[in-house]
């Protein structure tokens, strides 16, 4: 059964650092990952998808990398800003779950003016 | 473009009574529905998902049930609340086969009292 972990949990940085948030999951055999944010009390808002054929997506300062074969994915904010503070979560599309995804618990970052 | 709509945004609710929480997609048709339950503090769980009208698969045996009278309606529905239903619910969408992003609605804040 596929599980997907998100380390850290939490994570505090001061405005205008970059960071990574880091995605595991247990079984290689994915068809693509989705990253995520989700501000407080709202819905989730896609981020980047990555298919299990490519490396690396991006999108402004946003990076996503794509290890499939060790079962990681790496969010790389650039130059981050008080706005980014929000929830981070990867969510990945096992090739044994129909059209389903399985979600990571997320990452709550709060970036400091 | 494509929007997802979610009603109502906030409901709460005493133990046993019923529940009916609509969602519904625009702009496009043959979408793949997902229901998601996000309690305080943790991940997303699948409750529900639907490859098309009348067909429904659940994920989590409970006491919730869903339905999808329409190609773009997803309906979700109790007939008696208990306090372990609170949390946060959210109707997604995800064009049929291939490999798609998932979007999100904004979510329904459930309390049951």
């Amino acid at each position: 059964k596929q599980e997907v972990t998100q380390i850290p949990a939490a994570l505090s940085v001061p405005e205008g650092e970059n960071l990574v948030l880091n995605c595991s999951f247990t079984d290689s055999a994915i068809y693509n990952l989705q990253w995520f944010r989700q501000d407080p009390g709202k819905g989730l808002t896609s981020l980047l998808l990555i298919q299990s054929s490519q490396r690396e997506q991006t999108s402004g300062r946003l990076n996503a990398s794509l290890d499939k074969s060790s079962g990681r994915s790496t969010l790389y904010i650039a130059a981050s800003q008080p706005g980014d503070s929000a929830t981070y979560l990867c969510a990945v599309r096992p090739t044994d779950y129909g059209q389903n995804f399985v979600f990571g618990p997320g990452t709550r970052l709060s970036v400091l003016p | 473009s494509q929007t997802i709509h979610q009603w109502p945004a906030t409901l709460v609710q005493p133990v046993g009574s019923p529940l009916s929480l609509e969602c519904t997609v625009e702009g496009t048709s043959n979408p793949n529905l997902y229901w998601y339950r996000q309690a305080a503090g943790r991940g997303l769980q699948l409750l529900f998902y639907s490859v098309g009208i009348g067909q429904i698969s659940s994920e989590v045996p409970q006491n919730l049930s869903a339905s999808r009278p329409q190609d773009r309606q997803f309906i979700l529905s109790s007939k008696k609340l208990l306090l372990s239903d609170s949390g946060f619910y959210l109707c997604a969408w995800m064009p049929q086969g291939g490999f798609y992003e998932q979007y999100f609605g904004p979510g329904t804040r459930l309390t049951v009292t």
